[in-house]
């Protein structure tokens, strides 16, 4: 059963940079799938970010690709998330998550970033 | 790119069975979705593919009392037997070679 745990601060001010780690236990980022990250702001629906495949290639939602990097630790079995730029319209539940065959089949629990002064 | 549609919310009494509609964009038709619930406070959790042909594939933390089906542009998720712990938001996802997209989600109230 492949577990997925994010971390990183909760609170990040305007302008600056929102960074994201995501441990991965029970599979390895390095063997298969995409390493994807999902927001979900207060009240509202998922939007996805990004995505990492296991070979380093990755995706980026057009909406956010400026702002948006998506990386892989091998050594760690972890990957993370960095944007830039953030406001208070990032503010939001981050998730990260595995997809094999396509879709996502697993979710991490989830982490809330506020933006704000 | 993909575009799936869902209806804003859905309601059906205990014990009874609903029916959950996600729909593909023009062009998208024969598209798989997958279909992820999540219960209030909580993180999504993965139910079940739905493919063109009807065909399903559930993931192993979907109850029995869930299936899907496809007519056309439309994947569907079934809830038999209506349960409290139902009360969810269901948010279908597809995907292409480049990008991953959700649709807007549907808040289903058992009453």
């Amino acid at each position: 059963q492949v577990q997925l745990q994010e971390s990183g601060p909760g609170l990040v001010e305007p302008s600056g940079t929102l960074s994201l780690n995501c441990a991965v236990s029970g599979g390895s980022i390095s063997s298969t799938g995409w390493w994807s990250w999902v927001r979900q702001p207060p009240g509202k629906g998922l939007e996805w970010i990004g995505e990492i495949y296991h070979s380093g290639s990755t995706s980026y939602n057009p909406s956010l690709k400026s702002r948006v990097t998506i990386s892989a630790d091998k050594s760690k079995n972890q990957f993370s998330l960095r944007l830039t730029s953030v406001t208070a319209a990032d503010t939001a539940v981050f998730y990260c998550a595995r997809a094999v065959g396509g879709s996502i089949d697993f979710w991490g629990q989830g982490t809330l970033v506020t933006v704000s002064s | 790119q993909p575009v799936v549609t869902q209806s804003s919310s859905a309601s059906a009494s205990l014990g009874s069975s609903v029916k959950l509609t996600c729909t593909l964009s023009s062009g998208h038709s024969t598209y798989i979705i997958a279909w992820h619930q999540q219960q209030p406070g909580k993180a999504p959790r993965y139910l079940m593919k739905v493919e063109g042909s009807g065909s399903y594939n559930k993931g192993s933390g979907a109850p029995d009392r869930f299936s899907g089906s496809s007519s056309g542009s439309d994947r569907y998720l079934t809830i038999s037997n209506l349960q409290f712990e139902d009360e969810a938001d269901y948010y279908c996802e597809t995907w292409d070679s480049t990008t991953r997209v959700f649709g807007g989600g549907t808040k289903l109230t058992v009453l």
